[in-house]
């Protein structure tokens, strides 16, 4: 089984409004961490938020929020707010295990692009 | 800039010729991976070392690849004998160990294309 599922083949989003891009994974360990990256063109993979599994609160990082239903192994981004340069691939990715003890598993990724 | 850099940005080289990358980690950081990226797929992962030591391999690292990090600071991808299939972008990434949150930041990968 995929470990992280992302099935959106585009998304297409007018600017200023809200998108959710939509993650589920899969792992029986019970201590594990869900990151989103933005690769632009440029080819350059960005960072955006974290949330680890253990974590009571959703993650924030200014327009950038993360929906974490562990019930169901699911954690969507959602982007507030849109703007033109948010037009990129947004991959979705975990961590299994306690500390930084492993590698992160990617999602196959999401293009978002943004309309004026 | 203190991110993390790597070199070449982009390569062409012909089949069976030898190609190597370079990858200089955030200075702090003692964590270092390598990821391989095909085109409308995600990275997929490689390699990580942990200062000098690599600690993990995966089997899509062929005997052909070779990565080192002899001193734990920056690391090299060699790959010899490229075939057109290694045509991929290969990403460098580094991070802290010790918490799972440790964010893990990568720099803007190296192109090969094997012609």
């Amino acid at each position: 089984a995929q470990k992280i599922t992302q099935t959106q083949p585009g998304m297409f989003v007018q600017e200023k409004e809200a998108v959710t891009l939509d993650c589920t994974y899969d792992t029986s360990d019970p201590s594990y961490g869900l990151f989103w990256y933005k690769q632009p063109s440029s080819g350059e993979m960005i960072f955006l938020i974290y949330q680890g599994s253990y974590d009571q609160q959703n993650a924030t990082e200014g327009r950038y929020s993360l929906n974490f239903q562990k019930a169901r192994k699911s954690a969507n981004l959602v982007i507030s707010a849109s703007q033109l340069g948010d037009s990129a691939m947004y991959f979705c990715a975990m961590r299994e295990g306690a500390g930084a003890n492993s590698k992160l598993t990617f999602g196959k990724g999401i293009t978002l692009s943004v309309r004026p | 800039d203190t991110g993390v850099s790597q070199n070449p940005r982009h390569k062409i080289t012909k089949r069976g010729q030898n190609v190597t990358f370079r990858c200089d980690p955030i200075s702090e950081h003692n964590r270092l991976y390598w990821y391989r990226q095909t085109l409308g797929q995600g990275p997929e992962f490689l390699t990580y070392f942990q200062n000098e030591a690599q600690l993990e391999k995966s089997r899509l690292l062929s005997d052909r690849f070779s990565a080192e990090r002899p001193k734990g600071s920056f690391s090299t991808l060699e790959i010899q004998r490229t075939e057109q299939g290694d045509s991929a972008m290969y990403l460098c990434a580094s991070s802290l160990s010790g918490r799972s949150g440790n964010t893990i930041y990568f720099g803007e990968g190296s192109w090969l294309t094997v012609v």
